[in-house]
């Protein structure tokens, strides 16, 4: 049973960088039938799609986060990664990883509170 | 980009059935080959579940209650036999085309059930 789980700090200081991982378990993460994705919710609003990465290292992102966003993948470690640069508090959100197949997430982490303040 | 339009609200008694409208545009919903309309239901503090995708599919051990389907530039999942359990939030995504591929997801429906 393939399972995400998102891990990172919680906490991040305005115009910092935020860094999260999603751990990979129960499935290859190089099967090219799929793609890797980051979703975030800011508390109380609805879902934002981020942006997502093919087991080729292919990427796409949301336009309007595309200038600060970054998403990674190590096969070795079974693990993807995503980079948020110069967040502000409108970035506090919690953020879940995903698998997507067709722009469809089957399957999703728990989730994690990200929260923006100094 | 901007979101596809929900209901920010719907409800119904036990026993009945609702309908949750996606409103998108020819970029998105209604666009060439693009039947990658997923839905998803969220209760509180928990991760999404994917409950429907490309329009009308659904997945292994989602009950045969929910259904979707798509007419020009709206998507729609209606509920059949509201139970209880039905109450959450539900969102309706596509994937959004051009020449800069990416996901939209829709504002978010909260369903009551009265």
């Amino acid at each position: 049973q393939l399972q995400l789980q998102e891990s990172g700090p919680g906490l991040v200081k305005p115009s910092e960088t935020l860094s999260l991982t999603c751990t990979v378990s129960g499935d290859s993460i190089t099967n090219s039938n799929y793609y890797w994705a980051w979703i975030r919710q800011p508390p109380g609003k609805g879902l934002e799609w981020i942006g997502s990465i093919s087991s080729s290292g292919r990427t796409f992102y949301n336009p309007s986060l595309k200038s600060r966003v970054t998403i990674s993948l190590d096969t070795s470690k079974k693990q993807f990664s995503l980079k948020l640069t110069s967040v502000t508090a409108a970035d506090t959100a919690v953020f879940f990883c995903s698998r997507e197949e067709h722009s469809t997430s089957h399957y999703w982490g728990q989730g994690t509170l990200v929260t923006v303040s100094s | 980009q901007s979101a596809l339009t929900q209901p920010p609200s719907a409800s119904g008694s036990p026993g009945q059935s609702v309908t949750i409208s996606c409103t998108g545009t020819s970029s998105d919903v209604h666009g060439y080959g693009y039947n990658y309309v997923s839905w998803y239901q969220q209760h509180p503090g928990k991760a999404p579940k994917l409950m429907i995708y490309e329009v009308n599919k659904r997945p292994s051990g989602v009950p045969d209650r929910f259904s979707g389907s798509k007419s020009a530039n709206t998507a729609s999942l209606t509920v059949s036999g509201l139970q209880a359990e039905d109450e959450a939030d539900y969102y309706c995504s596509s994937h959004a085309g051009g020449n800069d591929p990416h996901v939209l997801f829709g504002g978010g429906t909260r369903l009551t059930v009265l």
